[in-house]
């Protein structure tokens, strides 16, 4: 079965510190994808990768970066937390445009 | 650009009543496929329905839905919702391949 696991599953930070979210899968994707999912935002896309060692621009990637160093794993890394990142972040996988993705369970980062 | 308009907001339906989100998608792409996910309290979101297939419609789990490409359209819709349908709905289509989520309705059922 399509498996994503994500860690930490819940993060307290402090403001101006470093954040990495870490993102495996076992589906053999060639695309990851990293979201943020506030309320009355729905999913919005931080940034996304096609395979190993390339990233791509979501429509919200200010303040991440992401990494690719694998197939199977994808990093979402804040240099200098704020407190606007508060949110739930959801790492997904899915290769074409008529197939699903499949989503990890979630980081609940909570920056003071 | 592209954009996709899903209803907002919070839909409030009475057990065994029927029940219809809708979701459009303006884009420049002639071949979309739509999906709707459904996401239950503290869960992560998940398949409910996809095509990609003009005038079909697509079931599961008792919803469905017909994509139609002329309009851009894929309401998801239910004759009879219970309880356990209460949860956050988004739409998803997809035009080229990179996503896009409409911001999501939540559902409520109540008895």
């Amino acid at each position: 079965e399509a498996a994503v696991t994500q860690s930490p599953r819940n993060k307290v930070a402090v403001t101006g510190g470093k954040v990495t979210l870490s993102c495996n899968q076992t589906n053999n994707h060639n695309n990851m994808y990293w979201y943020r999912q506030d309320t009355g935002h729905g999913l919005r896309l931080i940034h996304y990768s096609y395979g190993a060692g390339s990233t791509e621009k979501g429509d919200i990637p200010d303040g991440y970066k992401a990494s690719r160093p694998s197939q199977e794993n994808f990093s979402l890394i804040l240099e200098l937390a704020t407190p606007s990142q508060t949110s739930v972040y959801f790492c997904a996988s899915g290769d074409y445009r008529e197939d699903e993705q499949y989503f990890g369970p979630g980081t609940r980062l909570t920056v003071l | 650009g592209d954009s996709v308009t899903q209803t907002e907001g919070l839909v409030t339906v009475t057990e065994g009543l029927p029940v219809m989100l809708n979701c459009t998608y303006q884009t420049a792409y002639s071949d979309v496929a739509f999906f709707w996910y459904v996401q239950y309290l503290n869960e992560a979101p998940k398949l409910l329905l996809r095509s990609s297939t003009d005038n079909k419609r697509t079931e599961h789990q008792g919803f469905h839905a017909t994509l139609h490409k002329s309009s851009s359209s894929f309401h998801l819709q239910k004759s009879s919702v219970q309880l356990s349908d209460s949860a956050l709905y988004y739409c998803a289509p997809r035009g080229n391949y990179k996503p896009t989520f409409g911001k999501g309705t939540s559902l409520v059922v109540h008895p």
